[in-house]
């Protein structure tokens, strides 16, 4: 089982809702972050956060909005997707590294399809 | 081998056997490297990591080979067992940044 826990494992949503996907992590890692996957591609980064703030926004649209409200807590709200937002949304976690490197843990995903 | 494309590279090999799965990485900075195994509904799940000032180490059953003066990553997979079929991802990482690979996806035959 992974110590990265991510809820709800599917969602359903139209183009119009507002949802949230959520991260949760108890490693006490202080840098945590968001991952787009789609089907038979890599994950590509999105969003990170460092000590809860927000570090690095690869051009990600305006419509995923990223929160961090603590340091165990990572939250994506979403609001007027479009049917190419539809994928596998990876949370990450891993300790603040300075100059020494650190794995990244994983989440098992939220799977996300916009009708 | 690694690409980016509609259809992942796969590996076929025998259960028992050795597997090798390879990974070109572009960045002359990044100083880090992961392999990743990622199981069919699952995230990414930490395999074994390799720092640049090394060019190999050996986990239970894996061994990371990197070779910087190519930019070549290797995975070595001992004994491979039909547990082991997945999408292996390499990532390189420059400044808290992971760059995946394409991926390959393992298939053991029994």
């Amino acid at each position: 089982d992974t110590e990265v826990t991510q809820t709800p494992k599917h969602l359903v949503m139209g183009m119009t809702n507002k949802k949230s996907l959520k991260c949760e992590q108890h490693m006490g890692h202080r840098a945590m972050y968001w991952y787009k996957q789609k089907a038979k591609k890599p994950p590509e980064l999105m969003f990170v956060y460092s000590y809860e703030k927000l570090s690095i926004n690869e051009s990600v649209p305006s419509r995923f909005s990223p929160e961090c409200p603590n340091s165990s807590l990572l939250n994506l709200h979403l609001h007027a997707l479009q049917p190419e937002d539809s994928a596998l949304y990876l949370c990450a976690s891993s300790q603040v590294s300075g100059n020494s490197n650190q794995p990244q843990h994983f989440g098992d995903g939220t799977r996300l399809s916009i009708l | 081998g690694e690409s980016v494309g509609l259809h992942l590279p796969t590996l076929s090999v025998q259960e028992g056997d050795n597997s090798i799965i390879n990974c070109a990485y572009s960045n002359s900075a990044s100083d880090y490297f992961i392999w990743y195994k990622q199981e069919s509904g699952k995230g990414p799940q930490f395999i074994i990591d390799i720092r640049s000032n090394m060019d190999k180490r050996q986990g239970q059953r894996v061994t990371v080979l990197l070779n910087k003066t190519v930019k070549h990553l290797s995975l070595q997979i001992a004994a491979t067992q039909p547990g082991d079929s997945a999408v292996y991802f390499c990532a390189e990482n420059a400044g808290n940044m992971l760059t995946f690979g394409g991926g390959t996806r393992l298939m053991v035959k029994p």
